[in-house]
């Protein structure tokens, strides 16, 4: 069965430098997504990608952050200074479709996820 | 305002058992909600859908129920088993120009004792 892979699985970093989390969508999707876990909180959307543009950003998302798709293949995510506050769980997310076209809800499949330690 | 939550962080079943866990939403413009299921370190896992046409719909041993009057929706697993231990999520899924997001709710974190 198809999937996301994510790497890496845990990275531990200094506050300050500049992390990438790599990920490896379903290789017939369109659509890419990056949300993020905070320890024991809510899944939390940061930014959507499509034809090589952001197509909508939270407010989580501010300048510190980054969507790249370098290839035909990868998606990263770069936090350019981290925080602490950066610490969270990373999922990188892809879907065939726009979603909620008709009949076509445009899953999301999911990662298993980056954990970032900022310390 | 954009508002998806859940009534109770833990429930505990017996194998077997039917579970049922509860979500509140707030914005009544809702179209299209999902129940993921998240296993310890994973990522959240796809369950069931429904749309804001449906009051109810059912998948393999889950049923998902709305009610669009209070703006409420809930996740019945039948006969639970000790796979089913995890965090569930309801999220509400916004269309804005055409592309999706997800918002979550807090999640409930659901354990079956054998």
């Amino acid at each position: 069965e198809p999937e996301v892979t994510q790497t890496p699985s845990h990275q531990v970093t200094q506050m300050g430098q500049e992390v990438i989390l790599r990920c490896v969508p379903i290789s017939n999707h369109l659509y890419f997504y990056w949300y993020r876990q905070i320890l024991g909180q809510k899944v939390e959307f940061l930014v959507s990608f499509y034809n090589n543009e952001i197509s909508e950003k939270s407010e989580i998302f501010d300048d510190q952050f980054s969507v790249e798709r370098p290839d035909g293949s990868n998606f990263t995510l770069k936090i350019r200074s981290t925080k602490l506050e950066d610490s969270a769980m990373y999922f990188c997310a892809s879907s065939e479709a726009r979603g909620f076209a008709g009949a076509n809800t445009g899953e999301l499949f999911f990662g298993e996820g980056s954990r970032l330690t900022v310390l | 305002g954009e508002s998806v939550g859940l009534h109770l962080p833990t429930l505990s079943v017996q194998e077997g058992d039917n579970s049922i866990i509860n979500c509140a939403y707030s914005n009544s413009a809702s179209d299209y909600f999902i129940w993921y299921k998240q296993e310890s370190g994973k990522g959240p896992q796809f369950i069931i859908d429904i749309r804001s046409n449906m009051d109810k719909r059912q998948g393999q041993r889950v049923t998902v129920l709305l009610n669009k009057t209070v703006k409420h929706l809930s996740l019945q697993i039948a006969a639970t088993q000790p796979g089913d231990s995890a965090v569930y999520f309801c999220a509400d899924l916004f269309m804005n120009t055409g592309f999706q997001k997800l918002v979550f709710g807090t999640g409930t974190r659901l354990l079956v004792s054998p």
